[in-house]
């Protein structure tokens, strides 16, 4: 069954320092995958995703994430973080086969907190 | 465009009454999902429908639990009757079809606020 990881609950950056989060996924076929941010109260905005191609996906905000099929992982990346990054962030794989297509399964989340 | 809205933001109600999610996906977007989020679980998908029809309700909880789309501009999820375990954010999400059609995947799926439901 198709599953994604995200080992990290929560985690704490310096502003301006670099942020790497983890992704993991289980999944048969070529994966669709997805990365969305939550901000406190609202609802999930999507950063990026990923559907073929270049495996080096650019996303809004400033955001990039690597798809890395041996390794079946898409991390999300930021070079600088800023204060209004703190949120949380879900990671996601469509189980794309026929009639199961739009049924994102998400990753737990990570919770992103920003020191100044 | 307005986004998709969903109504009422917050909901408290007492077990055993009956509850009414709404939700107005996005002018043109011709799928439309209900998820819950919880702490334990996290976002799970409950329905989703494909031009006004139910194609996977394979994640509804229990029998409790009903969803419906009588036009493109609107759709119900109701819990009847409810539960204090049901105590979730009820999010409703829109898209369009994937480019090229077919059943190959989805396209970006565009979030309401949600629904805060409390269930005493």
């Amino acid at each position: 069954a198709q599953s994604v990881t995200q080992p990290d609950i929560h985690i704490t950056v310096s502003e301006g320092a670099s942020l790497e989060l983890r992704c993991n996924y289980s999944y048969g076929a070529t994966p669709y995958l997805f990365w969305y941010v939550q901000s406190p109260g609202q609802g999930l905005q999507l950063l990026l995703k990923y559907f073929s191609g270049d495996t080096l996906v650019q996303g809004i905000k400033g955001f990039e994430a690597e798809f890395k099929r041996s390794q079946s992982s898409f991390n999300l990346r930021k070079p600088s973080v800023h204060w209004s990054d703190a949120a949380e962030y879900f990671c996601a794989v469509e189980a794309g086969y026929g009639g199961s297509q739009g049924n994102l399964i998400f990753g737990k989340g990570t919770k992103l907190s920003v020191k100044p | 465009d307005a986004g998709v809205i969903q109504s009422p933001r917050h909901e408290v109600t007492e077990m055993g009454q009956e509850v009414t999610l709404r939700c107005k996906p996005i002018s043109g977007h011709d799928y439309l999902f209900w998820y819950r989020q919880t702490m334990m679980r996290g976002l799970e998908l409950l329905i989703y429908f494909n031009n006004n029809v139910p194609i996977d309700d394979s994640g509804m909880p229990e029998d409790r639990f009903s969803a419906k789309m009588p036009n493109a501009s609107f759709s119900t999820l109701k819990i009847q009757p409810s539960e204090p375990r049901d105590s979730a954010v009820y999010f409703c999400a829109s898209s369009f079809p994937p480019e090229g059609g077919g059943t190959s995947h989805t396209d970006t799926q565009y979030f309401g606020p949600g629904t805060r439901l409390t269930v005493l």
